[in-house]
């Protein structure tokens, strides 16, 4: 079946503008996550939804980040009034919800460059 | 410093060898996953061993787990060309929150043909 897509696979925008980035999680996964990934880093967590549970969105860096899920599909992250600093690879990734231990399954990643 | 360090943060080999490579964390987990990236887009998912496991095999890759030193190690046997990528390990936490992956800067792999 189909993996994890992301979209747009690249982005570039001047500072100051609103990016939307999307992601398709596998069906049926109930958990979907966002991570950032800097250039050279490893992934920093930036929130979780998990079915219709409020989402974890202690990882945000700032309150220009938001993100949305529609029941356990589609996901949303918008980071408004883009800044240098967020230039990175935002990785969405899905998963079962599983008692105890699962893997989580990554999209290609959206690179996001700010000019 | 941050949970799930790799250690080296690089590493170069010839093909055929053997590949080592470490992992560190400081708090109790449920769980250490291993997960390898090519060319910093889509992880993928290697291995996943549990706290009270102490090894685990799959295929080439031989994966160790010890709570006591919090630390793991992955062991890829016979490398190949194709093994040449970043690989990351990341613990999840106890009680509520071990959904939440927490990942290494990685260990940059290359093996030489």
């Amino acid at each position: 079946g189909a993996g994890v897509s992301q979209s747009p696979s690249n982005k570039v925008t001047e500072k100051g503008k609103d990016v939307e980035l999307r992601c398709d999680p596998i069906s049926g996964h109930t958990a979907l996550y966002w991570y950032r990934q800097r250039l050279g880093q490893g992934l920093e967590f930036l929130i979780y939804f998990q079915g219709n549970s409020a989402p974890d969105k202690s990882g945000l860096p700032s309150d220009r980040f938001s993100a949305e899920r529609t029941g356990e599909s589609v996901s949303t992250l918008t980071i408004q009034r883009t800044q240098q600093e967020d230039s990175a690879v935002y990785l969405c990734a899905s998963s079962l919800r599983l008692a105890n231990g699962y893997e989580q399954y990554f999209g290609p990643g959206t690179r996001l460059t700010v000019t | 410093s941050q949970q799930g360090e790799e250690d080296p943060q690089a590493l170069s080999i010839q093909e055929g060898e053997n590949a080592t490579m470490n992992c560190s964390y400081k708090t109790s987990i449920n769980n250490l996953q291993w997960y390898r990236q090519n060319s910093g887009r889509g992880l993928v998912h290697l291995i996943l061993i549990r706290s009270n496991e102490r090894e685990k095999h799959s295929g080439r890759l031989r994966v160790t787990l010890d709570t006591s030193k919090k630390s793991s190690s992955l062991l890829i046997t016979a490398s190949r060309a194709a093994d040449t990528a970043s690989y990351f390990c990341a613990t999840d936490g106890r009680g509520g929150s071990n959904y939440k992956l927490t990942f290494g800067k990685g260990t940059l792999l290359t093996v030489n043909p």
